[in-house]
C-alpha cells in the first residue's frame, strides 16, 4: 500500500497570505495525485487532479505541484472559504487509492 | 445538476447488516466507474470498495468477504452491502464517482454522505 504523509497537520495562517501544504508519497505515482478540500460537515471536494490541474470550478489562487514522490498544494491569498481540511490523494493503480491524513488550515 | 445521494445508513449492533444505496443524477452513470469511500470520525478517508462500468467489484482488504458492491445503471443506483459489521467499521461513507477517461482517476463527484454506526 502506498502511503500518503501529509504537512503539516495543522498551518496557521492570516487572511490574504499565501498558504504551502505538502504531501509525500511513499514510492512514486508519477502525476496520479489529487487535492481535496473538505470543509466542516461537507464532503470532500475535488480540487486539483493530474498533480496540477484545476477541477472545474475552482479558483485559480488554488495551484499544485509537484510528481513522483513530493506535492504540493499553494493557495496564494487565503480567503475566509479556504480555511479547511485539505487532503492528498494517490490514484496510481485503479483502485487501491489512499489518502492521506489532512492538513488543516486555520486562521491566524 | 450532477449529484449523489446516499441513503441506508445507520445504528446496528456488531454482527449485523445494513445495506448502503448511492442515487446518481445528471450524467450517464453507466460509463463511470464508482466507489465507496468512508470517513471514520476525526479521521482520513479510506477507500472501502469499487465497481467498474463492467460491473467487476473491488475490495480492500479491512472489509473483503463481509462487503459486497454492486450497480444497477438501469436505475441510476449504486449498492454497498455490509454484513458482519465490526465497531471498526463506523464511519460517515461516502459514495464518489471516479472523473472519465483513464482507468485510475481522481474522484470528481462524491455524495453527502450516510453514517453508519455499529454500537451495542
Amino acid at each position: 500500500e502506498i502511503m500518503m504523509t501529509q504537512s503539516p497537520a495543522t498551518l496557521s495562517v492570516s487572511p490574504g497570505e499565501r498558504a504551502t501544504l505538502s504531501c509525500r508519497a511513499s514510492q512514486s505515482v508519477a502525476s496520479n495525485f489529487a487535492w481535496y478540500q473538505q470543509r466542516p460537515g461537507q464532503a470532500p471536494r475535488l480540487l486539483i487532479y493530474d498533480a496540477s490541474t484545476r477541477a472545474t470550478g475552482v479558483p485559480a489562487r488554488f495551484s499544485g505541484s509537484g510528481s513522483e514522490t513530493e506535492f504540493t498544494l499553494t493557495i496564494s491569498s487565503l480567503q475566509s472559504e479556504d480555511f479547511a481540511v485539505y487532503y492528498c490523494q494517490q490514484y496510481n493503480n485503479w483502485p487501491l487509492y489512499t489518502f492521506g491524513q489532512g492538513t488543516k488550515l486555520e486562521i491566524k | 445538476e450532477v449529484q449523489l445521494v446516499e441513503s441506508g445508513g445507520g445504528l446496528v449492533q456488531p454482527g449485523g447488516s445494513l445495506r448502503l444505496s448511492c442515487a446518481a443524477s445528471g450524467f450517464t452513470f453507466s460509463r463511470y466507474d464508482m466507489l465507496w469511500v468512508r470517513q471514520t470520525r476525526g479521521k482520513s478517508l479510506e477507500w472501502v470498495s469499487a465497481i467498474g462500468t463492467a460491473g467487476d467489484p473491488y475490495y480492500s482488504g479491512s472489509v473483503k468477504g463481509r462487503f459486497t458492491i454492486s450497480r444497477e445503471n438501469a436505475k441510476n443506483s449504486l449498492y454497498l452491502q455490509m454484513n458482519s459489521l465490526r465497531a471498526g467499521d463506523t464511519a460517515v461513507y461516502y459514495c464518489a464517482r471516479q472523473k472519465g477517461g483513464n482507468s485510475a482517476n481522481a474522484l470528481d463527484i462524491w455524495g453527502q454522505g450516510t453514517m453508519v454506526t455499529v454500537s451495542s
